[in-house]
Protein backbone atom coordinates (compact mmCIF):
# COMPACT_ATOMS: atom_id res chain seq x y z
CA UNK A 1 0.00 0.00 0.00
CA UNK A 2 1.70 3.06 -0.75
CA UNK A 3 0.91 6.14 1.54
CA UNK A 4 1.72 9.99 1.34
CA UNK A 5 1.66 12.19 4.75
CA UNK A 6 1.15 15.44 5.48
CA UNK A 7 -0.03 17.23 8.36
CA UNK A 8 -3.30 18.84 6.82
CA UNK A 9 -2.64 22.12 8.48
CA UNK A 10 -3.21 25.05 8.73
CA UNK A 11 0.56 26.20 9.01
CA UNK A 12 0.85 29.80 9.79
CA UNK A 13 3.55 31.60 8.98
CA UNK A 14 4.88 35.04 9.09
CA UNK A 15 5.54 37.21 5.96
CA UNK A 16 9.17 36.61 5.49
CA UNK A 17 9.64 34.41 7.57
CA UNK A 18 10.79 30.75 6.45
CA UNK A 19 7.96 27.84 5.96
CA UNK A 20 8.76 24.32 6.41
CA UNK A 21 6.24 21.62 5.11
CA UNK A 22 7.01 17.86 5.74
CA UNK A 23 6.08 14.92 4.04
CA UNK A 24 6.63 10.97 5.01
CA UNK A 25 6.02 7.96 2.29
CA UNK A 26 5.46 4.59 2.93
CA UNK A 27 7.12 3.17 0.09
CA UNK A 28 11.17 2.30 0.13
CA UNK A 29 10.90 1.85 -3.44
CA UNK A 30 9.59 5.75 -4.03
CA UNK A 31 12.20 7.03 -6.76
CA UNK A 32 10.82 10.59 -7.49
CA UNK A 33 9.10 13.18 -5.37
CA UNK A 34 7.45 16.21 -5.85
CA UNK A 35 5.66 19.02 -4.27
CA UNK A 36 3.07 20.93 -6.15
CA UNK A 37 1.37 24.06 -5.05
CA UNK A 38 -2.68 24.43 -5.54
CA UNK A 39 -4.69 27.62 -5.23
CA UNK A 40 -8.33 27.67 -4.08
CA UNK A 41 -10.53 26.12 -7.18
CA UNK A 42 -7.52 26.00 -9.44
CA UNK A 43 -5.41 22.73 -10.28
CA UNK A 44 -1.71 21.57 -8.99
CA UNK A 45 1.28 23.37 -10.31
CA UNK A 46 4.81 21.78 -9.98
CA UNK A 47 7.23 23.74 -8.12
CA UNK A 48 9.91 21.61 -6.87
CA UNK A 49 11.04 17.92 -8.10
CA UNK A 50 13.99 15.92 -6.26
CA UNK A 51 15.30 12.27 -6.91
CA UNK A 52 18.43 12.34 -4.67
CA UNK A 53 19.30 12.35 -1.12
CA UNK A 54 20.41 15.79 -0.20
CA UNK A 55 19.05 19.66 -0.72
CA UNK A 56 17.58 20.79 -3.98
CA UNK A 57 17.05 25.28 -4.45
CA UNK A 58 15.52 26.99 -6.96
CA UNK A 59 14.85 30.64 -6.13
CA UNK A 60 12.97 30.51 -2.91
CA UNK A 61 12.10 27.27 -2.66
CA UNK A 62 14.22 24.64 -1.26
CA UNK A 63 13.16 20.47 -1.79
CA UNK A 64 14.93 18.32 1.12
CA UNK A 65 15.17 14.33 0.68
CA UNK A 66 16.20 11.55 2.81
CA UNK A 67 15.48 8.24 1.51
CA UNK A 68 16.50 6.38 4.85
CA UNK A 69 13.80 8.32 6.73
CA UNK A 70 11.38 8.34 4.29
CA UNK A 71 11.07 12.10 4.16
CA UNK A 72 11.38 15.08 1.85
CA UNK A 73 9.97 18.42 3.05
CA UNK A 74 9.64 21.57 0.91
CA UNK A 75 11.45 24.90 3.13
CA UNK A 76 9.75 28.51 1.61
CA UNK A 77 12.48 31.37 2.38
CA UNK A 78 11.09 35.12 2.51
CA UNK A 79 7.11 33.47 2.54
CA UNK A 80 5.12 36.41 0.72
CA UNK A 81 1.37 36.20 0.92
CA UNK A 82 1.28 34.86 -2.71
CA UNK A 83 2.03 31.91 -0.82
CA UNK A 84 -0.72 31.25 0.70
CA UNK A 85 -1.93 28.00 -0.58
CA UNK A 86 -2.37 24.26 0.01
CA UNK A 87 0.85 22.14 -1.22
CA UNK A 88 0.96 18.41 -2.17
CA UNK A 89 3.58 16.40 -2.33
CA UNK A 90 3.30 13.35 -4.76
CA UNK A 91 5.79 10.48 -4.53
CA UNK A 92 6.49 8.19 -7.68
CA UNK A 93 7.68 4.28 -7.88
CA UNK A 94 10.38 3.69 -10.58
CA UNK A 95 9.70 5.42 -14.26
CA UNK A 96 6.70 3.91 -14.97
CA UNK A 97 3.47 5.70 -16.12
CA UNK A 98 1.17 4.28 -13.44
CA UNK A 99 0.79 7.36 -11.47
CA UNK A 100 2.05 9.70 -8.54
CA UNK A 101 0.72 8.98 -5.14
CA UNK A 102 -0.50 12.26 -3.62
CA UNK A 103 -0.71 13.21 -0.07
CA UNK A 104 -3.61 15.46 1.10
CA UNK A 105 -2.10 18.72 1.44
CA UNK A 106 -0.79 21.26 3.72
CA UNK A 107 -2.68 24.06 3.90
CA UNK A 108 -0.36 26.95 4.39
CA UNK A 109 -1.00 30.78 5.20
CA UNK A 110 1.19 33.62 4.49
CA UNK A 111 0.22 36.43 7.86
CA UNK A 112 0.96 39.75 6.78
CA UNK B 1 1.45 27.19 -26.86
CA UNK B 2 1.54 24.09 -25.32
CA UNK B 3 -0.39 22.73 -22.38
CA UNK B 4 -3.79 20.46 -21.52
CA UNK B 5 -7.19 21.46 -22.11
CA UNK B 6 -10.25 20.50 -19.95
CA UNK B 7 -13.77 20.88 -20.31
CA UNK B 8 -16.27 21.85 -19.54
CA UNK B 9 -15.27 24.20 -16.55
CA UNK B 10 -18.10 23.40 -14.26
CA UNK B 11 -20.85 20.72 -14.84
CA UNK B 12 -23.94 19.87 -13.74
CA UNK B 13 -25.30 16.04 -14.03
CA UNK B 14 -28.87 14.81 -13.20
CA UNK B 15 -29.49 11.80 -11.09
CA UNK B 16 -28.78 8.61 -13.04
CA UNK B 17 -27.29 10.40 -16.18
CA UNK B 18 -24.02 9.53 -17.49
CA UNK B 19 -21.56 12.38 -18.62
CA UNK B 20 -18.12 12.86 -19.90
CA UNK B 21 -15.37 15.25 -19.38
CA UNK B 22 -13.19 16.16 -21.85
CA UNK B 23 -9.20 16.39 -21.50
CA UNK B 24 -7.41 17.38 -24.72
CA UNK B 25 -2.82 17.75 -24.35
CA UNK B 26 -0.64 18.97 -27.24
CA UNK B 27 2.48 18.50 -25.16
CA UNK B 28 2.61 14.87 -27.16
CA UNK B 29 2.75 13.22 -23.98
CA UNK B 30 2.36 9.30 -24.02
CA UNK B 31 0.66 9.07 -20.15
CA UNK B 32 -2.32 10.67 -19.55
CA UNK B 33 -4.17 10.81 -15.84
CA UNK B 34 -7.65 11.02 -14.30
CA UNK B 35 -8.00 12.19 -10.37
CA UNK B 36 -10.54 13.19 -8.79
CA UNK B 37 -10.26 15.75 -5.65
CA UNK B 38 -12.70 15.97 -2.74
CA UNK B 39 -12.08 18.11 0.48
CA UNK B 40 -9.79 16.85 2.48
CA UNK B 41 -9.26 13.65 0.08
CA UNK B 42 -6.27 14.55 -1.71
CA UNK B 43 -6.16 13.42 -5.11
CA UNK B 44 -6.94 10.02 -5.78
CA UNK B 45 -6.50 7.71 -9.12
CA UNK B 46 -9.38 7.09 -11.33
CA UNK B 47 -7.85 5.72 -14.49
CA UNK B 48 -4.95 5.93 -16.60
CA UNK B 49 -2.83 5.31 -20.15
CA UNK B 50 0.25 5.33 -21.30
CA UNK B 51 -0.19 4.88 -24.97
CA UNK B 52 -3.36 4.65 -27.17
CA UNK B 53 -5.90 2.09 -26.90
CA UNK B 54 -4.69 1.08 -23.87
CA UNK B 55 -5.54 2.09 -20.48
CA UNK B 56 -5.45 0.73 -16.66
CA UNK B 57 -7.91 0.71 -13.59
CA UNK B 58 -6.59 3.42 -10.12
CA UNK B 59 -7.54 2.95 -7.28
CA UNK B 60 -11.22 4.35 -7.49
CA UNK B 61 -12.01 3.22 -10.75
CA UNK B 62 -15.87 1.88 -10.24
CA UNK B 63 -18.51 4.23 -11.68
CA UNK B 64 -16.16 5.85 -14.69
CA UNK B 65 -15.10 5.09 -17.69
CA UNK B 66 -12.24 5.98 -20.43
CA UNK B 67 -10.85 5.67 -23.60
CA UNK B 68 -7.83 6.65 -25.47
CA UNK B 69 -8.44 6.46 -29.48
CA UNK B 70 -5.77 8.91 -30.02
CA UNK B 71 -2.85 10.28 -28.32
CA UNK B 72 -3.85 13.71 -27.54
CA UNK B 73 -7.40 12.90 -25.84
CA UNK B 74 -8.46 11.01 -22.84
CA UNK B 75 -12.27 11.77 -22.24
CA UNK B 76 -13.68 10.71 -18.59
CA UNK B 77 -17.47 9.36 -18.85
CA UNK B 78 -19.02 9.39 -14.86
CA UNK B 79 -21.27 6.73 -15.24
CA UNK B 80 -24.74 6.66 -13.10
CA UNK B 81 -23.01 3.70 -11.25
CA UNK B 82 -20.99 6.47 -9.55
CA UNK B 83 -23.24 7.33 -6.60
CA UNK B 84 -20.91 10.57 -5.43
CA UNK B 85 -20.03 12.23 -8.59
CA UNK B 86 -20.15 15.32 -6.75
CA UNK B 87 -15.68 16.15 -6.68
CA UNK B 88 -13.48 18.39 -8.77
CA UNK B 89 -11.71 16.38 -11.69
CA UNK B 90 -8.29 16.91 -12.78
CA UNK B 91 -6.76 15.15 -15.84
CA UNK B 92 -2.68 15.32 -16.33
CA UNK B 93 -0.54 14.24 -18.15
CA UNK B 94 3.42 13.44 -18.51
CA UNK B 95 6.09 11.76 -20.80
CA UNK B 96 6.64 7.92 -19.52
CA UNK B 97 10.20 6.27 -19.23
CA UNK B 98 11.64 8.47 -16.83
CA UNK B 99 10.60 9.76 -13.80
CA UNK B 100 8.79 13.12 -14.75
CA UNK B 101 5.66 14.94 -12.97
CA UNK B 102 2.30 15.74 -14.21
CA UNK B 103 1.18 18.66 -16.20
CA UNK B 104 -2.78 19.46 -15.09
CA UNK B 105 -5.45 20.94 -17.29
CA UNK B 106 -7.49 23.03 -14.83
CA UNK B 107 -9.76 20.69 -13.95
CA UNK B 108 -13.82 20.55 -14.32
CA UNK B 109 -16.12 20.65 -11.33
CA UNK B 110 -19.08 18.03 -11.45
CA UNK B 111 -22.03 18.41 -9.35
CA UNK B 112 -24.66 16.50 -8.97
CA UNK B 113 -28.37 18.13 -9.02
Amino acid sequence: QKEVEQNSGPLSVPEGAIASLNCTYSDRGSQSFFWYRQYSGKSPELIMFIYSNGDKEDGRFTAQLNKASQYVSLLIRDSQPSDSATYLCAVKIGGGADGLTFGKGTHLIIQP
Amino acid sequence: DGGITQSPKYLFRKEGQNVTLSCEQNLNHDAMYWYRQDPGQGLRLIYYSQIVNDFQKGDIAEGYSVSREKKESFPLTVTSAQKNPTAFYLCASSPTGTAFGYTFGSGTRLTVV
